[in-house]
C-alpha cells in the first residue's frame, strides 16, 4: 500500500457508542493531521501531530480523542457523539507542518461518519 | 467568519471551453495560496499554488491568477476535460507557509461532454 489509508471508509454509530477511526501513512512523513469536512463548510483542521507529539488542537470537543502512537499511525477515538458530528473525517500527512502549508499535504480517502 | 470564500458552490462548463473558478479572501496577511482537487471517494490532492510575490502561475492546462488588491484569486482550466469534473478547494496560508492552511468551502465543477 502507498500513500495515506483510512479505515473504516464508512461508519454509522449511535450517540452512546464508542468507535475509532484509523489512519496509516506509508510516506515516511513526520506530521499527521485530522480534518473535518461538513456539508457546505470549509475543511476544518482538528488536530496536528508532529513527531508523535500533539502540536495543535483546534478547540475540538473532548468527545473526539486523538492518539498518535508513532509517526505512521493516527487514531481518532469517538464517544458520545452528536448527530451534528456527522461528516467526512480526513486524515493527512506531510514531511513537516510548514511543507503542509505550501502544498505538500497528502490526504487519505476519508472516513464518512454518520451519527444517529 | 470565513476568511477564504468560494461563493459558487457549483459550475458547469462545456468540454473544451475554459473553466474559471473563483476565490476571495479577507485576511490581508495571507501570502500563499493553493488549489486542491477532490474526486468523490478520494481525498483532496494538491493542484497548483501561487505566492503573493507573483500574480500568475501556470502548470499545463491550469493557471492561477492572484489579484492582491482585490484579495481575489482564480483558477483557469483550459481546455476543460471530463476528467476535470471534481470539487476544487481554494486554500491560503500566511507567513509563507508557516501558518496553517485556511480552506474555502469548495466549488463542484462539472464538465459536460
Amino acid at each position: 500500500e502507498t500513500g495515506v489509508t483510512q479505515t473504516p471508509r464508512h461508519l454509522v454509530m449511535g450517540m452512546t457508542n464508542k468507535k475509532s477511526l484509523k489512519c496509516e501513512q506509508h510516506l515516511g512523513h513526520n506530521a499527521m493531521y485530522w480534518y473535518k469536512q461538513s456539508a457546505k463548510k470549509p475543511l476544518e483542521l482538528m488536530f496536528v501531530y508532529n513527531f508523535k507529539e500533539q502540536t495543535e488542537n483546534n478547540s475540538v470537543p473532548s468527545r473526539f480523542s486523538p492518539e498518535c502512537p508513532n509517526s505512521s499511525h493516527l487514531f481518532l477515538h469517538l464517544h458520545t457523539l452528536q448527530p451534528e458530528d456527522s461528516a467526512l473525517y480526513l486524515c493527512a500527512s506531510s514531511q513537516d507542518p510548514q511543507r503542509a502549508n505550501t502544498g505538500e499535504l497528502f490526504f487519505g480517502e476519508g472516513s464518512r461518519l454518520t451519527v444517529l | 467568519d470565513q476568511q477564504v470564500k468560494q461563493n459558487s458552490p457549483s459550475l458547469s462548463v462545456q468540454e473544451g471551453r475554459i473553466s474559471i473558478l473563483n476565490c476571495d479572501y479577507t485576511n490581508s496577511m495571507f501570502d500563499y495560496f493553493l488549489w486542491y482537487k477532490k474526486y468523490p471517494a478520494e481525498g483532496p490532492t494538491f493542484l497548483i499554488s501561487i505566492s503573493s510575490i507573483k500574480d500568475k502561475n501556470e502548470d499545463g492546462r491550469f493557471t492561477v491568477f492572484l489579484n492582491k488588491s482585490a484579495k481575489h484569486l482564480s483558477l483557469h482550466i483550459v481546455p476543460s476535460q471530463p476528467g476535470d469534473s471534481a470539487v476544487y478547494f481554494c486554500a491560503a496560508s500566511s507567513n509563507f507557509g508557516n501558518e496553517k492552511l485556511t480552506f474555502g468551502t469548495g466549488t463542484r465543477l462539472t464538465i459536460i461532454p
